[in-house]
């Protein structure tokens, strides 16, 4: 049972232009959202965040949306760079799946186009 | 701050051998750790739950005799694959819980049993 969901495996982007990429997930217990980068043979990188008590948190370029009684979260990432390039993932946590205990999505792979 | 170091981060082995993974938070204690485990293509899926002192938390379907987790220090956790074989190969991820409730990974280990 994939308790969270990113339907797009790939997205591509033109360089300059907004980047969406969205997640699902079916556990009305989370209440804590994540987005983390990842380049290959790395580590994920903590992008940015967001609690169940806010509809939307912004970083700079990056900002995260949270839709609670759709169950759904995206990030929006303008202007996408080059650099952005990478595999994102979404996770969430809370409720009975624990404060910490983090279920990720699979993934969506973002290219940038120069 | 906030840096998770993972040593090796590739490692071959002959089947039937262990291999042993280090999972260090270097500017901060780490009560918990959690390791995970990636196959291509898929998601992060939690292995299981390290905790300073005490014996880990293994996830289902985990085989805590095949998979040793200890977690001896407050920045140091190791995970060790014993018996190794080659569906054992996969890419191994660390993650330490600081202040906050994003996780801090480290940049992984590529495991490959021949």
């Amino acid at each position: 049972d994939q308790q969270v969901k990113q339907n797009s495996p790939s997205l591509s982007v033109q360089e300059g232009r907004i980047s969406i990429l969205n997640c699902d997930y079916t556990n009305s217990m989370f209440d804590y959202f994540l987005w983390y980068k990842k380049y290959p043979a790395e580590g994920p990188t903590f992008l940015i965040s967001i609690s169940s008590i806010k509809d939307k948190n912004e970083d700079g370029r990056f900002t995260v949306f949270l839709n609670k009684s759709a169950k759904h979260l995206s990030l929006h990432i303008v202007p996408s760079q080059p650099g952005d390039s990478a595999v994102y993932f979404c996770a969430a946590s809370g409720g009975t799946s624990g404060t910490y205990k983090y279920i990720f999505g699979t993934g969506t792979r973002l290219k940038v186009l120069a | 701050g906030a840096v998770v170091s993972q040593h090796p981060s590739r490692v071959i082995c002959k089947s039937g051998t262990s291999v042993k993974i280090e999972c260090r938070s270097l500017d901060f204690q780490a009560t918990t750790m959690f390791w995970y485990r990636q196959f291509p293509k898929q998601s992060l899926m939690l292995m299981a739950t390290s905790n300073e002192g005490s014996k880990a938390t293994y996830e289902q379907g985990v085989e805590k005799d095949k998979f040793l987790i200890n977690h001896a220090s407050l920045t140091l956790s190791t995970l060790t694959v014993t018996s190794a074989h080659p569906e054992d190969s996969s890419f191994y991820i660390c993650s330490a819980k600081g202040q906050g409730r994003p996780l801090h990974f480290g940049n992984g280990t590529r495991l490959t049993v021949t």
